[in-house]
C-alpha cells in the first residue's frame, strides 16, 4: 500500500518568505509526527498530532513554526519569515495510534533550503 | 543538549564480517530503544527495538544488545551485507502514556566493503 508522501521534496527559499511543507500520512494512521534533521544532528522533534486531541507542539523550535492536520489526515508545517538556520530535512511520520508498539513509517522529507 | 549519542560518525566493515554500531544516552526516563535505517533520498525504516526490560533482542541477522547500568546499547549485524550498507539511527522513548516521540542520535553511516 502507500506509504506516507511529502511534498516538494526539495524547496529552495529566500530569507524572510514562509514556506509550507505537506504530508500525507498512511491511510487509517491516527497519529502523525514531524521531524527535521539539520546538518550534523539527529533527527528532532517538532510536533506530533493524535487524532482530536490537541497536538504536542513541545518540540518546535519558535513561534516561526505551526502546523495543523486537517480531517485527521493532511498535515501542513508552516514556516514563516524563515531563516538560514532552518535549512533542514523535514520528516514526516505517521503510525496506527497513541502507543510504541506502534511502528512509525516515515515519508522520504523535505529538504528545506533557505538563502 | 544530545540525550542520545552516536560517537562515530562513520564506520567500514568488510562484508561477511560483523558489524557494531554504538549508542549511549543519557536521560534515565527512557526504557525504549530503536534502531532505524535510512537509504539516501528516503525516510528511516524501522529495524528493530528492544525494551529494558530485556538486555538483547534478536532478529535475524540483528541483534541490539542493552546495557541499562551502562546507559549504553549496540546493534550487531552478523554478517554484513551490501545491502547493509546505509546510515543508522538509534532512537529512545522514555516510559508513560502518550510519550511516542522519539528522540533520535545524530547517525552512523555504515558502508560495507565488498
Amino acid at each position: 500500500g502507500a506509504g506516507v508522501s511529502q511534498s516538494p521534496s526539495n524547496k529552495v527559499t529566500e530569507k524572510g518568505k514562509d514556506v509550507e511543507l505537506r504530508c500525507d500520512p498512511i491511510s487509517g494512521h491516527t497519529a502523525l509526527y514531524w521531524y527535521r534533521q539539520s546538518l550534523g544532528q539527529g533527527l528532532e522533534f517538532l510536533i506530533y498530532f493524535q487524532g482530536n486531541s490537541a497536538p504536542d507542539k513541545s518540540g518546535l523550535p519558535s513561534d516561526r513554526f505551526s502546523a495543523e492536520r486537517t480531517g485527521g489526515s493532511v498535515s501542513t508545517l508552516t514556516i514563516q519569515r524563515t531563516q538560514q538556520e532552518d535549512s533542514a530535512v523535514y520528516l514526516c511520520a505517521s503510525s496506527l495510534g497513541r502507543d510504541r508498539v506502534y511502528e512509525q513509517y516515515f515519508g522520504p522529507g523535505t529538504r528545506l533550503t533557505v538563502t | 543538549d544530545q540525550q542520545v549519542k552516536q560517537n562515530s560518525p562513520s564506520l567500514s566493515v568488510q562484508e561477511g564480517r560483523i558489524s557494531i554500531l554504538n549508542c549511549d544516552y543519557t536521560n534515565s526516563m527512557f526504557d525504549y530503544f530503536l534502531w532505524y535505517k535510512k537509504y539516501p533520498a528516503e525516510g528511516p525504516t524501522f529495524l528493530i527495538s528492544i525494551s529494558s526490560i530485556k538486555d538483547k533482542n534478536e532478529d535475524g541477522r540483528f541483534t541490539v544488545f542493552l546495557n541499562k547500568s551502562a546507559k549504553h546499547l549496540s546493534l550487531h549485524i552478523v554478517p554484513s551485507q551490501p545491502g547493509d550498507s546505509a546510515v543508522y539511527f538509534c532512537a529512545a522513548q522514555p516510559l508513560g502514556f502518550g510519550n511516542e516521540k522519539l528522540t533520535f542520535g545524530t547517525g552512523t553511516r555504515l558502508t560495507i566493503i565488498p
